[in-house]
């Protein structure tokens, strides 16, 4: 078990332009999410998936973020015409979908966006 | 909206002390989470707790969920410079999330 791994660790951009991230989770958690975290506060959810299906999404994920997850395997986020306001980490976690254990997530190393 | 308030925001002590950390809210979980969060790095699961009143001991740290399952505290006895670190409280939120308080950065010096 390698665990829940991001790609890339870090990520430059400038403001208008489009970028991707990769996450790839803990190969028996069938639940993926995907938080956003500034400096000073804790992760903020974004949105999450139940296998393939995207079950959730926050009122923060604006029409300029969308999330995939083809397979039910790993997940991408893409944020579109990338803002100043856009950086920040990107944490992915996964868990199992059964009762508490759905709230023990394990977080990946994150992606860290800068936007100039 | 279900909020965790954490306190204090910041704690400098030397090693070897003691500490505690306190989650609140006002609403009621049916678990909540403690996690340690590094610089550049993601958050890591320490304990899960569950049932009111329930106490958890993982070497030198100690957590307790409140009887009306409304807060939590954390007890670190003998701090050591690998105990720095932002601790963070979580717990379900409405949308099958986790919903996170604002964390203790914690450091100690050697």
């Amino acid at each position: 078990d390698t665990g829940v791994s991001q790609n890339p660790r870090h990520k430059i951009t400038k403001r208008g332009q489009n970028v991707t991230f990769r996450c790839d989770p803990i190969s028996e958690h069938n639940r993926l999410y995907w938080y956003r975290q500034t400096l000073g506060q804790g992760p903020e959810f974004l949105t999450y998936f139940q296998n393939e299906a995207q079950l959730e999404k926050s009122r923060l994920l604006s029409d300029r973020f969308s999330a995939e997850r083809p397979k039910g395997s790993f997940s991408t986020l893409e944020i579109q015409r990338t803002e100043q306001g856009d950086s920040a980490m990107y944490l992915c976690a996964s868990s199992i979908s059964a009762g508490h254990s759905s709230y023990e997530q394990y977080f990946g190393p994150g992606t860290r966006l800068t936007v100039t | 909206t279900q909020l965790l308030e954490q306190s204090p925001q910041f704690l400098s002590i030397q090693e070897g002390e003691n500490l505690t950390v306190y989650c609140n809210s006002s609403s009621v979980f049916s678990s909540l989470q403690w996690y340690r969060q590094e610089p550049g790095e993601g958050p890591v699961l320490l304990v899960t707790v569950v049932t009111g009143g329930e106490v958890k001991k993982l070497k030198r740290l100690t957590f307790q969920f409140g009887d009306a399952r409304k807060d939590s505290s954390l007890h670190i006895t003998a701090a050591q410079p690998g105990d720095t670190g932002l601790y963070l409280c979580a717990a379900g939120g409405s949308q099958g999330n986790l919903i996170f308080g604002k964390g203790t950065k914690l450091s100690v010096k050697p």
